[in-house]
């Protein structure tokens, strides 16, 4: 099935250091990804879409200077938190729909855990 | 996107049938029904889909109403590795920008 390697699993770093985070698709072509961030005891929140080739489209509410993203090819999207603070602590998670269908379903990597010292 | 309603949790015990409903009374003739589960600490699981007929995988059954106002994912034999949350999301299946709502889920807890 589907593949959808996320980079790094965990980061612990202080507080007003830059984290990337890497998505990538490993079996398929994917035009659009997607970055989510989940609080503890919460659900899956969408930041952010991400689009090869152009810029991405981010949710009401989230900053597009703190989290820039960048789909420079079809397999591979990066999620960078800049300066990042405690409040900024949470898990990441990236997904990716294989282009070769609209009704494909996404797919999940295992996600990114940051925390901010 | 459709809102769904799912009960919050669940209880099964090994071995037995698993059957989590989900409403979505207000989807549209192009959105498709997904199922996800997520286990603690990992990424959401894809499980199933569809439009309006039921569907069936290796891992679930989904069951859509005639009228596509309910559906129910069935695992047929839960064991406690299908201890998760599990999500039901309607979804617009055309264009780039559709994209996956998750709501708060059902959290199914399998008991031996």
């Amino acid at each position: 099935g589907a593949v959808v390697s996320q980079h790094p699993s965990r980061v612990i770093c202080k507080s007003g250091t830059s984290v990337k985070i890497e998505c990538r698709s490993l079996d398929f072509q994917a035009t659009t990804m997607f970055w989510y961030r989940q609080f503890p005891k919460q659900s899956l929140m969408l930041m952010a879409t991400s689009n090869e080739g152009s810029k991405a489209t981010y949710e009401q509410g989230v900053e597009k200077d703190k989290f820039l993203i960048n789909h420079a090819s079809l397999t591979l999207s990066t999620l960078t938190v800049t300066s990042a603070h405690p409040e900024d602590s949470s898990f990441y998670i990236c997904s990716a729909r294989d282009q070769g269908g609209s009704n494909q379903p996404q797919h999940f990597g295992d996600g990114t855990r940051l925390s901010i010292l | 996107d459709a809102k769904t309603t799912q009960p919050p949790s669940m209880d099964c015990a090994e071995g037995r049938a698993a059957n989590l409903p989900c409403n979505h009374s207000t989807i549209s003739g192009n959105e498709y029904v997904y199922w996800y589960r997520q286990i603690h600490s990992q990424g959401p699981q894809y499980i199933i889909h569809g439009l309006k007929n039921n569907e069936t995988n290796e891992m679930a059954s989904l069951i859509i109403t005639e009228d596509r106002k309910s559906s129910t994912l069935i695992l047929p034999h839960a064991t406690l590795r299908d201890t998760a949350v599990y999500y039901c999301i309607v979804r617009v299946a055309t264009g780039t920008a559709s994209k996956l709502t998750f709501g708060t889920g059902t959290r199914l807890q399998v008991t031996l």
